[in-house]
């Protein structure tokens, strides 16, 4: 099956900084890449993903970028604020079936002001 | 839209008796719905996938009497956790999809549950 892996597992910047979270996946079949946000003591919210036939995707601050030859995936978060401090988890899915999601373990990350 | 709400958001209960959380899809028709588990600072485990009007498909390792799964409605479905032990004690999340070749999960906010 699919397994992703997720790196850092913690991630501390100042205010203002960037920020980098890296995932790489095993199947090459996967075709589907979430990433989300989960802040403590709440469920995940998708805050963004990217699909195999696109390289690169970018909504305001965030962008997500797949290198599918490599199988790897990342987040980018520019100019972080103390409310991006969160966990974030990527994910990875193969169609068909219920198109369920292979998670990564979680990245903490922690932005001072 | 799609919304995904839970309740309770926290419940405790004393070991031996059942709890059941719900889980409902306010703004969309949910084909599918997931259950998740999550321990401190771990990631989600999947524990069973449901479609509207049949049953559960449990993951491996996961006891199905142990963790009654009901999908009765396109907007609604239940985990109910019977004869509760303190192992128990963990953050059980939901998600929903809109259909059943969908890849986009929306997930609840979780519920805390606490057997003591």
């Amino acid at each position: 099956g699919e397994n992703v892996e997720q790196h850092p597992s913690t991630l501390s910047v100042q205010e203002g900084d960037s920020a980098v979270i890296k995932c790489t996946y095993s199947d090459s079949a996967s075709n589907y890449f979430p990433w989300y946000k989960q802040e403590l003591g709440k469920g995940p919210q998708l805050i963004i993903d990217i699909r195999s036939n696109v390289g690169e995707k970018k909504d305001q601050r965030i962008a997500v970028t797949l290198n599918k030859t490599a199988k790897h995936f990342s987040l980018h978060i520019t100019e972080t604020q103390p409310e991006d401090s969160a966990v974030y988890f990527c994910a990875a899915s193969v169609p068909g079936g219920s198109y369920i999601p292979t998670f990564g373990r979680g990245t903490s990350l922690i932005v001072h002001p | 839209g799609a919304v995904v709400s839970q309740h309770p958001s926290r419940v405790i209960c004393k070991s031996g008796t059942s709890v059941k959380i719900e889980c409902r899809s306010l703004d969309f028709q949910a084909t599918t719905m997931f259950w998740y588990r999550q321990f401190p600072k771990q990631s989600l485990m999947l524990m069973a996938t449901s479609n509207e009007g049949s049953k559960a498909t449990y993951e491996q390792g996961v006891e199905k009497d142990k963790f009654l799964i009901n999908h009765a409605s396109l907007t609604l479905s239940t985990l109910t956790v019977t004869s509760a032990h303190p192992e128990d004690s963990s953050f059980y999340i939901c998600s929903a999809s809109r259909d059943r070749g969908s890849y986009e999960q929306y997930f609840g906010p979780g519920t805390r549950l606490t057997v003591t």
